[in-house]
């Protein structure tokens, strides 16, 4: 099955605490995304990466940090500094053309629900 | 930077109603618009998209959106809801510019649909 994998479903930490999330994709698509879900805020860019080895601040980036070693694997870190970590966090992905810089839709992966106490 | 806005934050309907969500971004130049719905506990998945011609077009489910360029607007419609199309939807923008291919999301609008 083709897809978008997060883990784990549900996080826990606390505060103070660093905590990665994991995102992996077996689409074969070239660019993957972060989004951050907040009840009535619609989702917001965290981060995005259009190639391996290159990634570019979305809206939100403060607080977060992210690799792309790997074509199929976009790790994301929510650090100590994030004031507001709790919240769902999404991964998704697409293909794109290389060319023109439009993109194709995204395709979201199931979700992180993190909670920070 | 472009913004999208989704002035209906909860619509509640009767089953066989008609849907109406509106959609208005705000960007002068070329757009792509998506709508996108999360079911209870699903995945975020595509309903529909516009990236050019025809400014109607149909998603899956018996959704349609219309674009009309001069309202920059994309609503989306659906001539008799049902109990099962109770879920979030959330509109989006993409434009063609540079290095930004990311989607901007509207605020979303919880539909919830009465049996």
């Amino acid at each position: 099955d083709g897809g978008i994998t997060q883990s784990p479903k549900y996080l826990f930490r606390k505060e103070g605490q660093n905590v990665t999330l994991s995102c992996e994709q077996n689409l074969n698509h070239d660019a993957m995304y972060w989004y951050r879900q907040d009840p009535g805020q619609g989702l917001r860019l965290i981060y995005y990466s259009q190639i391996v080895n290159d990634f570019q601040k979305g809206d939100i980036a403060e607080g977060y940090s992210v690799s792309r070693e790997k074509k199929e694997s976009f790790p994301l870190t929510v650090t100590s500094a994030q004031k507001n970590p709790t919240a769902f966090y999404l991964c998704a992905s697409s293909p794109s053309d290389g060319l023109s810089g439009s993109s194709y839709e995204q395709y979201f992966g199931p979700g992180t629900r993190l909670t920070v106490t | 930077a472009q913004s999208v806005s989704q002035h209906n934050h909860h619509v509640i309907l009767s089953e066989a109603a008609s849907l109406e969500l509106g959609c208005n971004y705000s960007y002068g130049g070329t757009v792509n618009l998506f709508w996108y719905v999360q079911y209870p506990g699903q995945h975020l998945q595509l309903l529909l998209k516009y990236f050019s011609g025809d400014p109607l077009v149909k998603g899956i489910k018996g959704f349609e959106a219309e674009f009309i360029k001069s309202k920059f607007s994309f609503n989306l419609r659906k001539p008799s809801v049902q109990w099962s199309d109770t879920a979030e939807y959330f509109c989006a923008v993409s434009v063609n510019s540079g290095s930004a291919r990311q989607l901007t999301f509207g605020s979303g609008t919880q539909l919830t649909v009465l049996p």
